[in-house]
């Protein structure tokens, strides 16, 4: 049961668009629509921003989205905003009751 | 949103046994729609999924913790409660109770986190 694969880092200019993938296998992200996004700021509990790929919580503004192809998930952030700046973590259901988590990405808003 | 609270000691000595309870307001432990489930994240890294539990008390763990972790309810008191056996310093991280909606499968509501202290 190995980490989801995410970058370490990425970054944009307020306004601009970012985009961080989450790659994983056939057994987790390809085998199940089950993935999931949470954003969590420095010292907080992570906060759910996608579920079940693509769909979002009330409350969580639309410029966050989500996808998936193959045993690939991402998620775009577009317009960022200072806010945003944080770490990312993808999940994904893993079967038998198993979830596995990714590597977390740090987002820095330039 | 449910407020989920975390408590239980910060230091805990090596092999010794790691013990933290959640207490979940109201009377959502007895919700048919969640599970209950533990989450840790180590200094500096990223989160680890520890297990989880069913207001019936039925109980899932993660593989490689499966022969140290043991989960259970207490639905008479609105409270779940993490055992750890045999800690070691890589045990040391900030642990999370957090409710998982069974429906989108996804983490929907968490605790603020406690640190636990594995330290002699």
């Amino acid at each position: 049961q190995s980490a989801l694969t995410q970058p370490p880092s990425a970054s944009g200019s307020p306004g601009q668009s970012v985009t961080i993938s989450c790659t994983g296998t056939s057994s987790d992200v390809g085998g199940y629509n089950y993935v999931s996004w949470y954003q969590q700021h420095p010292g907080k509990a992570p906060k759910l921003m996608i579920y079940e790929v693509s769909k979002r919580p009330s409350g969580v503004p639309d410029r966050f989205s989500g996808s998936k192809s193959g045993n690939t998930a991402s998620l775009t952030v577009s317009g960022l905003q200072a806010e945003d700046e944080a770490d990312y973590y993808c999940d994904s259901y893993a079967g038998s009751n198993n979830y596995v988590f990714g590597t977390g990405t740090k987002v820095t808003v330039l | 949103q449910l407020q989920l609270q975390e408590s239980g000691p910060g230091l805990v000595k090596p092999s010794g046994t790691l013990s933290l309870t959640c207490s979940v307001p109201g009377d959502s432990i007895n919700s048919s729609r969640h599970y209950w489930d533990w989450i840790r994240q180590p200094p500096g890294k990223g989160l680890e999924w520890i297990g989880g539990i069913y207001y019936t008390g039925r109980t899932f763990y993660r593989p490689s913790l499966k022969s140290r972790v043991t989960i259970s309810v207490d639905t008479s008191r609105n409270q779940f409660s993490l055992k750890l056996t045999s800690v070691t310093a890589a045990d040391t991280a900030v642990y999370y109770c957090a409710s998982r909606d069974i429906v989108v499968v996804a983490f929907d509501n968490w605790g603020r986190g406690t640190l636990v202290t594995v330290s002699s």
